[in-house]
């Protein structure tokens, strides 16, 4: 079956304590990409890559880290987690990325990780 | 201003309903559209592309207004199933993904 998996789902922990969120797909997906969702908000991308060892930031990068080693896996790193990280995080990927970045493919994302930082 | 706005509702109709949602965007070279849907706060899946023609899948109609910089997404005849929050997504001209904050539906028996 087809999927992008997270881990862990939900995830309580306190400030500074630096963790890391998994992502792994199975579909041969170039593209991968981090969100959080926050209320009002709407999804932001924190980092994306376009392909093995390239990673790139978005929107929202600062406090956070990404690598790249594998295709099939994004992990997210929090080096020094702090309360306004709290927030629903996914991950995603998709097939056709465009060199400027983007993609037109369709997105599958992860089950998302709720992350909250005391 | 925001790059995507929606209306966050929620909307609130009663089965059978017609219902429809609209999400404006402000980069007039955006150059793809989308409506996701999510429920619960789980993750988001593609409910269908937008085209410039418009295009419909079964009860659901996506439009595409390029002069007035908006989209829309029509449900007929809403099912209970149909209660989640959709997302409107746009793709700019740098080829980023700009998700709206999403509309609540809420179909009621």
């Amino acid at each position: 079956e087809a999927q992008v998996t997270q881990n862990p789902r939900y995830l309580i922990t306190v400030t500074g304590k630096k963790l890391t969120v998994t992502c792994s797909q199975n579909m041969n997906h170039e593209y991968m990409s981090w969100y959080r969702q926050d209320p009002g908000l709407g999804l932001r991308q924190i980092y994306y890559s376009m392909n093995v060892e390239v990673t790139d930031k978005g929107d929202v990068p600062e406090g956070y880290k990404v690598s790249r080693k594998e295709k099939r896996n994004f992990p997210l790193i929090l080096e020094s987690p702090s309360p306004n990280q709290t927030s629903l995080y996914f991950c995603a990927s998709s097939s056709h990325p465009r060199t400027s970045g983007g993609h037109t493919d369709t997105q599958y994302f992860g089950p998302g990780t709720r992350l909250t930082v005391l | 201003r925001k790059e995507v706005e929606q209306d966050p509702g929620p909307f609130n109709v009663p089965e059978g309903a017609t219902v429809a949602f609209n999400c404006t965007y402000s980069n007039s070279a955006s150059q793809s559209f989308f409506w996701y849907r999510q429920d619960c706060r789980k993750e988001p899946k593609l409910l269908m592309s937008v085209y410039s023609s418009g295009n419909e899948d079964g009860r659901f109609t996506a439009q595409l207004n390029r002069a007035s910089q908006y989209i829309s997404l029509l449900i007929r005849d809403s099912k209970l199933s149909d209660s989640a929050t959709y997302l409107c997504v746009v793709i700019n001209q740098g080829g980023k993904l700009i998700f709206g904050q999403g509309t609540e539906l809420s179909v009621k028996p």
